[in-house]
């Protein structure tokens, strides 16, 4: 019952913008797009989210395209700590929980 | 501020054995979370507490799970007897308030391995 779609990997270059791409054509109105990630070896990090304007906060900044369908996570200065899997995930407003998919593996390589 | 702990970090037990997870919230988190992520699978929720009560278990596997929150402060979550399938990561999350507005902060979870 998968919402969103994720590419499964990708690499990134350290100090350089991580652009990582997220489908969901089938997002409600009331839905939110959440972005977490999970570092090896600990839980999953709340990143940030948005319902349709773009976001920024200290970790990163979340484009939504205009008609909703999709989304951009930007990791602007990545480092070798953001290796992670990076999940996107569409959640009701009133819902609790949190339906994560595969993930987009992310390494940043030095 | 401490953030959500969980104990222990590793558990390995025998098939048929007895196992209690157990998570404690960041103070004054109403609500708290088990999810479990089991091998090469994704990560899936098990149940929802709002203090003392739970709320939604619909993601509990099966009876030999049960979870508790006495006094809506930790939570503890038994596994009794444990089955191979079992295996995984137990993860506890906790959030303030309900609501698809409100993020989880999460442990760092319980490395479960039944033999």
């Amino acid at each position: 019952d998968a919402k969103t779609t994720q590419p499964p990997s990708m690499d990134c270059a350290e100090g350089r913008a991580a652009n990582l791409p997220c489908n969901h054509s089938t997002i409600s109105g009331n839905e939110y797009v959440y972005w977490y990630r999970q570092i090896h070896s600990q839980g999953p990090q709340y990143i940030i989210h948005g319902l349709k304007n773009n976001e920024t906060n200290e970790m990163a900044s979340l484009i939504i395209t205009e008609d909703r369908k999709s989304s951009t996570l930007i990791l602007p200065h990545a480092t070798l700590r953001d290796t992670a899997v990076y999940y996107c995930i569409v959640r009701v407003y009133d819902d609790y929980k949190l339906s994560f998919g595969a993930g987009t593996t992310v390494t940043v390589r030095a | 501020e401490a953030g959500v702990t969980q104990f222990p970090s590793h558990s390995v037990i025998e098939k048929g054995q007895t196992v209690t997870l157990r998570c404690d919230p960041i103070s004054g988190h109403d609500n708290l979370y088990w999810y479990r992520r089991v091998m090469g699978k994704e990560i899936k929720f098990l149940l929802h507490f709002v203090k003392e009560s739970k709320q939604d278990e619909s993601g509990m596997p099966n009876n030999r799970f049960l979870a508790e929150r006495t006094g809506g402060t930790y939570s503890t979550l038994k596994v009794q007897p444990a089955e191979l399938e079992d295996s995984g990561v137990y993860f506890c999350a906790s959030s303030l308030r309900q609501g698809g507005r409100e993020k989880l902060f999460f442990g760092s979870g319980t490395q479960l391995s039944v033999l």
